[in-house]
């Protein structure tokens, strides 16, 4: 069985830039998570997707912050326009519909200039 | 809402030797608990995790954890670790309903030989 999918692995950008990073959950994963994770900290939840609706969007910064699940498969996240303080992993997670147990994917590790 | 405390940011061991990572947590829910390691540059993945039932819980890699209801704690342990073992523990908590994961700020495991 594959795992969560995400790409790019890594990105650098310059502050105000757009930024965009996919995910492909584990096949017949209704749940998709996404978490930012800076250094020296431990993940935090930005949205999470149930089917291609939002159940939890409370801790992403919505004025610059997006993120979409269109088919209720893969998703993309994308900030606009970047600051400083985003630099971190964005982790990708998916999780059945009532799985406890959240699957990782291997993150993209963004640095913003 | 639920928090994770995660005593210790960094625990040295020597190769062999048994060790303890220790996890608190609070909550005013039934929760469920888990374990992730996450090595250099990767995804999280999931070491073991407390559902129900008997207290003990077996994971991979060696490792187990006891669930301590009315210390509420959840401390990581293996006999003796080797140094394929240097990696970040993190500790999570999610209630029963919404499955969303909060962290612990996680433990750094470094062996020296």
């Amino acid at each position: 069985e594959a795992g969560v999918a995400q790409s790019p692995r890594y990105k650098i950008i310059e502050k105000r830039q757009s930024v965009a990073f996919w995910c492909n959950p584990i096949s017949g994963h209704a749940t998709l998570y996404w978490y930012q994770q800076i250094l020296g900290q431990g993940p935090k939840l930005l949205i999470q997707f149930q089917n291609n609706g939002v159940v939890d969007d409370s801790q992403l910064p919505k004025d610059r912050f997006s993120a979409e699940r269109l088919k209720g498969v893969d998703s993309t996240l994308k900030i606009q326009p970047a600051k400083l303080e985003d630099s971190a992993v964005y982790l990708c997670a998916s999780s059945s519909s009532r799985g406890e147990t959240q699957y990782f994917g291997p993150g993209t590790r963004l640095l913003v200039l | 809402a639920q928090s994770v405390t995660q005593l210790d940011s960094q625990v040295p061991v020597f190769e062999e030797a048994p060790v303890e990572l220790r996890c608190n947590y609070s909550s005013s829910v039934s929760v469920y608990l888990f374990w992730y390691v996450q090595y250099p540059n990767q995804g999280l993945q999931l070491l073991l995790k407390y559902l129900s039932g008997s207290t003990l819980v077996k994971g991979i890699n060696g490792f187990e954890a006891e669930f301590n209801k009315s210390q509420t704690s959840f401390h990581l342990r293996k006999p003796s670790v080797h140094i394929s073992d240097t990696a970040e523990y993190f500790c999570a908590v999610s209630d029963r309903g919404a499955q969303k994961l909060v962290f612990g700020q996680g433990t750094r495991l470094t062996i020296n030989p």
